[in-house]
């Protein structure tokens, strides 16, 4: 029962260049979120989708894109990254009256 | 919007003793649920605890309890008999059961030290 799968669970970008994470949930679950966390902080909304075919901006939205072809799969894209992006970020999913489920987040550092 | 907030960001306890910590939130909603979750240093979000919002009862899972004022808008975690392995950011967590609103908002967390 794998959950929810982010790749890659590393990545080191340099400014300017642009990246994909990929969330991955065999749980058939419509509701599927990105968050950041910066360091010391709370988990901050980026973008979430309620079904394929529909998302939405979460709080901080900026710099970022997402698309959701399919239930299972929520890419989340960078564009021309800055030092700013510099974060962990959490892809999660969930349904009906469940509680979220994490992957284990992707640290990723903009230099 | 619902906001989450958490008012002690670090917290300590003796090993063995009990230890409480607060979230409050904001909502217009009547139905709604909340969770704690537990994020140690591997960055894993763990599920500690979860209320939903129509349930007098407060949840308890093994040494981890909840006292959930819903009028107060109020939802504490209890955690007794604290063991090292409680160390860790603890984060409470808003979700709306409506899909047009936000649908899972966090507190920015609360750091229990466990100290032997």
């Amino acid at each position: 029962n794998a959950g929810v799968t982010q790749t890659p669970k590393f990545r080191i970008l340099k400014i300017g260049q642009s990246m994909t994470l990929q969330c991955t949930q065999d749980m058939n679950h419509n509701y599927m979120y990105w968050y950041r966390q910066d360091p010391g902080m709370g988990l901050k909304l980026i973008y979430y989708s309620v079904g394929a075919g529909i998302t939405d901006k979460g709080e901080v939205p900026n710099g970022y894109n997402v698309s959701r072809s399919t239930t299972e799969d929520f890419p989340l894209r960078l564009e021309l990254a800055a030092p700013s992006q510099t974060s962990v970020y959490f892809c999660a999913s969930t349904e009906g009256r469940a509680e979220a489920f994490f992957g284990q987040g992707t640290r990723l550092t903009v230099v | 919007a619902q906001t989450v907030t958490q008012s002690q960001p670090e917290m300590s306890v003796q090993e063995a003793e009990t230890v409480t910590l607060s979230c409050t939130y904001d909502t217009s909603e009547s139905d709604y649920y909340l969770f704690w979750y537990k994020q140690p240093p591997s960055r894993q979000m763990i599920l500690v605890i979860r209320q939903e919002a129509y349930k007098q009862q407060n949840a308890t899972e093994n040494r981890f309890s909840v006292n959930f004022q819903k009028a107060a808008k109020s939802f504490s975690l209890k955690i007794s008999d604290s063991q090292l392995g409680d160390a860790a950011m603890y984060f409470c967590a808003y979700r709306s059961p409506y899909s047009g609103n936000t649908p899972l908002v966090f507190g920015k967390g609360t750091r229990l030290s466990v100290i032997a």
